[in-house]
């Protein structure tokens, strides 16, 4: 089976910086997203790691190391508009699917 | 940009009756998604699609989902009986031919079993 972990909460200042991990346990692997969700709404892609290191899109990057089954989103100049559940998924490539983790709610606080 | 659209956004149905929900996706994506999210809770996988028929299917995908692409365009989810255990928010998602990541989900449709 499939498992990612995440923390529950995090909180975080308007301007700020802020990473929020996720672990995996898979039996196959295909590359990490990152799924943005504000309340009420749908899951919104951030970003992909097939390969290990960094990816950078604008104020979010998101890096992965395969041999410790562990990634990370990096938010920085924190605006109030991040306050959201972010996810981590595994999976992709042919028609495979994804399994989220179970979420980090990210509260920005000015 | 395109989107995925369903419908409705917000269906409340009796326990036992059958509800189907509508999502159209975007027009030159092959890979196409069911999921559900329970309030609260993570984003749960149910269904795949792919060439006209699923690929794979969750735990939760029993006897009582299933699956169409009725025409070129719609794709639809039909649960048979409802159960109260049903409620919760479903998407619908697909993914383009040319890369294995960035599903697009739709907007969802709040399903209330009552």
């Amino acid at each position: 089976g499939q498992s990612l972990e995440q923390p529950s909460e995090v909180t975080a200042v308007e301007g700020a910086i802020v990473q929020i991990n996720c672990t995996y346990q898979t039996s196959g692997f295909y590359g990490l997203s990152w799924y943005q969700q504000h309340d009420g709404g749908a899951p919104t892609f951030l970003s992909y790691n097939a390969l290990d290191g960094l990816e950078e899109t604008g104020r979010f990057s998101s890096f992965l190391s395969r041999s410790d089954s562990y990634g990370y989103l990096l938010l920085q100049e924190l605006q109030m508009k991040d306050s959201a559940s972010y996810f981590c998924a595994v999976g992709g490539g042919g028609n495979e699917k994804l399994t989220f983790g179970t979420g980090t709610r990210l509260t920005i606080i000015p | 940009e395109p989107e995925v659209t369903q419908t409705p956004s917000h269906q409340v149905t009796q326990m036992g009756q059958e509800v189907i929900l509508r999502c159209v996706p975007i027009s030159n994506h092959l890979y196409f998604y069911w999921y559900r999210q329970i309030l609260g809770q993570k984003v749960e996988f149910l269904v795949s699609f792919y060439n006209n028929e699923i690929s794979e299917k969750s735990e939760i995908f029993d006897d009582q989902f299933s699956v169409e692409r009725p025409d070129g365009s719609n794709f639809t989810l039909k649960i048979r009986s409802t159960k109260l255990e049903d409620s919760a928010m479903y998407f619908c998602a697909s993914r383009p031919p040319d890369r294995a990541y960035g599903y697009t989900f739709g907007s969802g449709t709040r399903l209330t079993v009552v």
